[in-house]
């Protein structure tokens, strides 16, 4: 009950396409939803998050889409381009004192020029 | 601005010896602090946090630990290591609300031989 699953595994898009990062979870307790960016050797970034009172989220070429009663979150890139190859983790956090998040299995991304 | 640091950046450890990872933040009070393990190839796990000097709350059984001696400083230990041990460690930190974003440091690649 504490799994998120990302979907797909990689993903090649072509320069200027949209990429679209799929999660699911299946906790109800969960009250925040980050996307994070990893690099190659570098730790994760935070890109953008969403609370569940909150259908769309739009920053930049990034838009996150939440359905809860599907328990189902998506990212999706505009205009995706070459710098935006990374990998892309989806999570999910409970907040007791502290933020624990659960983190997809994460999306290898690849923008071909 | 707040920075953060782990060290070493890389590690090579026989099976059985000894482990410590260390994390420091800079620019910031009493921050929730946070290791994680990412495999090769797959997300991250939370393994412990920290909410204060000597908090130490563990999310996992293993063969690590984790320990708090001051306000902006973090380490990882364990007395024998495993195989299984291998990974990519990262250190975290946030001010310690429920929307937080947390701040991964660069990590340290430890592989256990």
């Amino acid at each position: 009950q504490q799994q998120v699953k990302q979907s797909p595994q990689s993903l090649i898009v072509q320069k200027g396409g949209i990429s679209i990062i799929n999660c699911a979870y299946e906790n109800t307790a969960f009250d925040y939803f980050p996307w994070y960016q990893q690099f190659p050797g570098k730790g994760p970034a935070l890109l953008i998050a969403i609370r569940p009172d909150v259908s769309e989220k739009k920053e930049g070429r990034f838009t996150i889409s939440f359905n809860k009663s599907a328990k189902q979150f998506s990212l999706h890139i505009m205009d995706s381009q070459p710098g935006d190859s990374a990998t892309y983790f989806c999570a999910a956090s409970l907040y007791g004192g502290a933020q624990k998040l659960v983190f997809g299995q994460g999306t290898r991304l690849t923008i071909n020029p | 601005s707040q920075t953060i640091h782990q060290w070493p950046a890389t590690l090579v450890q026989p099976v059985g010896s000894p482990l410590s990872l260390e994390c420091t933040v800079e620019g910031t009070s009493n921050p929730n602090l946070y290791w994680y393990r990412q495999a090769a190839g797959r997300g991250l796990q939370l393994l412990f946090y920290s909410v204060g000097i000597g908090q130490i709350s563990s999310e996992v059984p293993q063969n690590l630990s984790a320990s708090r001696p001051q306000d902006r400083q973090f380490i990882l230990s364990s007395k024998k290591l495993l195989l299984s041990d291998s990974g990519f460690y990262l250190c975290a930190w946030s001010v310690g609300q429920a929307e937080d974003t947390q701040y991964f440091g660069p990590g340290t690649r430890l592989t256990v031989l």
